[in-house]
């Protein structure tokens, strides 16, 4: 089993509506969780982190946590075209020291 | 101003040859990575230095050697480069080793022939 899974998509999505892009994990032990995007040929970037079960909201993005799941989930409200990326979710571990795994991200494509 | 600066951004090479990828940061970070990117996009941490002292080494092969002669500098050698190196290298910075990587170079795309 990956230690961190998230389908590579695309998902397609047409502008104005909420994307939702979703990401499951193994380690139990595992506390904190990261979204970054990644446009083509472009370098990561952090977008969002959340700690705690339940809902985090930043702007048009909401992270989503759910520990007994093990399944944590970004919502993109009223997508826009320059949301198409791809978004990679990030687990960070704590195997004696602490290891950032990153899921193979999901391609999103917002069409105007 | 960069945060994170990788060169050269692409290096073409053949195999068997030793190439070195420089990555400096100026934002007083603590700690620094290497992330290698495949072709399917995949992201796989392969070092990680906390004030010039390495904390994360993942299975890579030594041919990998990674140097850092300062917290605001971390350097990649490879030795004998192979096909299965090509990919993009991403270098990356946090504030310590309890954060994650907060800032990314813009990559060294690796193309070995």
């Amino acid at each position: 089993q990956k230690e961190v899974e998230q389908n590579s998509g695309p998902l397609s999505v047409p502008e104005g509506a909420i994307a939702s892009l979703n990401c499951t994990y193994s380690d139990r032990g595992s506390q904190s969780f990261f979204w970054y995007r990644q446009y083509s040929g472009k370098s990561p970037e952090l977008i969002m982190f959340i700690y705690s079960n339940g809902d985090k909201e930043d702007g048009r993005f909401t992270a989503q946590l759910n520990k007994a799941s093990q399944y944590v989930s970004l919502l993109i409200r009223d997508s826009q075209p320059s949301d198409s990326a791809t978004y990679l979710c990030a687990v960070l571990l704590n195997t004696g020291f602490q290891k950032l795994v990153f899921g193979t991200g999901t391609r999103l494509l917002v069409s105007p | 101003d960069t945060a994170v600066s990788q060169t050269p951004k692409y290096l073409v090479t053949q195999m068997g040859n030793d190439k070195s990828i420089k990555c400096e940061q100026n934002l007083g970070h603590d700690t620094m990575y290497w992330y290698k990117q495949d072709s399917k996009k995949f992201l796989k941490i392969m070092f990680s230095y906390n004030n010039k002292e390495l904390i994360i080494n993942e299975t890579v092969p030594n041919r990998f050697s990674p140097k850092s002669p300062d917290k605001a500098h971390l350097n990649l050698h490879i030795n004998s480069l192979e096909l299965g190196d090509s990919a993009v290298y991403f270098c990356a910075s946090s504030i310590d080793r309890g954060w994650p990587p907060l800032h990314f170079g813009n990559g060294t795309r690796l193309t070995v022939t």
